[in-house]
């Protein structure tokens, strides 16, 4: 099994759906995030979880729901979402927070709301 | 606040060396990573420092210097596979934030 693993690969949805979009990772690590990634534009961290506690929520909007039911997993909760939310989603972990940790990342979801 | 900042695009020749630079603004640094990210892909980790001088990890080295907020990454024996997008990442106490990517493409 690959190290982080995000289905689905690809979400078409309209602006009144909710969906969810889930990651699982099988590398022991402690810390788990949610990054989107617009066309030329920086990675922007959304959500940050250590240990289960997310520590961190940069002023993203509540459309955007995380829940990390435990430390292999994580999941976006999306509902009422606009156009420009449309990006890649990734998902990645750490063994740690902060601390020199890299990033092991998972394939992405391509979300598209129409 | 933070800001890293890394030029868009770069081309070079395959064989030749190609230096991407990263320069930054954070507090509470905690090392300073590379990422290659091809088309479709997810980034995946290249290189780390967190001391100053350079890294060499094969055809790769990465280079820091913590008091100009200056990092650059150098590709050796260029090879067609190394076009993709490299990202320069800022560890703190508390997460990482990314650069908008540099585009390499490497032509015959």
């Amino acid at each position: 099994e690959t190290g982080v693993t995000q289905t689905p690969r690809h979400l078409v949805m309209g602006m009144t759906n909710k969906k969810s979009l889930k990651c699982e990772q099988h590398l022991g690590h402690n810390a788990m995030y949610w990054y989107k990634q617009s066309a030329k534009k920086p990675l922007e961290l959304m959500f940050v979880y250590s240990l289960e506690e997310r520590v961190e929520n940069n002023s993203v909007p509540s459309r955007f729901s995380p829940e990390c039911p435990n430390s292999s997993h994580l999941f976006l909760h999306l509902h009422t979402l606009q156009p420009e939310d449309s990006a890649l989603y990734l998902c990645a972990s750490s063994q740690d927070r902060g601390r020199g940790s890299p990033l092991h990342f998972g394939n992405g979801t391509r979300l598209t709301v129409t | 606040g933070q800001n890293i900042d890394q030029p868009t695009e770069m081309t070079a020749t395959e064989g030749a060396i190609v230096q991407i630079n990263c320069t930054y603004q954070t507090s509470g640094f905690n090392g300073l990573f590379w990422y290659q990210q091809h088309a479709g892909e997810a980034p995946t980790f290249l290189s780390y420092n967190v001391l100053d001088g350079l890294e060499e990890k094969g055809r790769f080295s990465s280079f820091l210097s913590r008091s100009k907020g200056y990092s650059y990454l150098l590709l050796k024996e260029l090879q067609m596979k190394d076009s993709a997008s490299y990202l320069c990442a800022v560890g703190n106490n508390n997460d990482m934030r990314f650069g908008a990517g540099t585009r390499l493409t490497v032509k015959p």
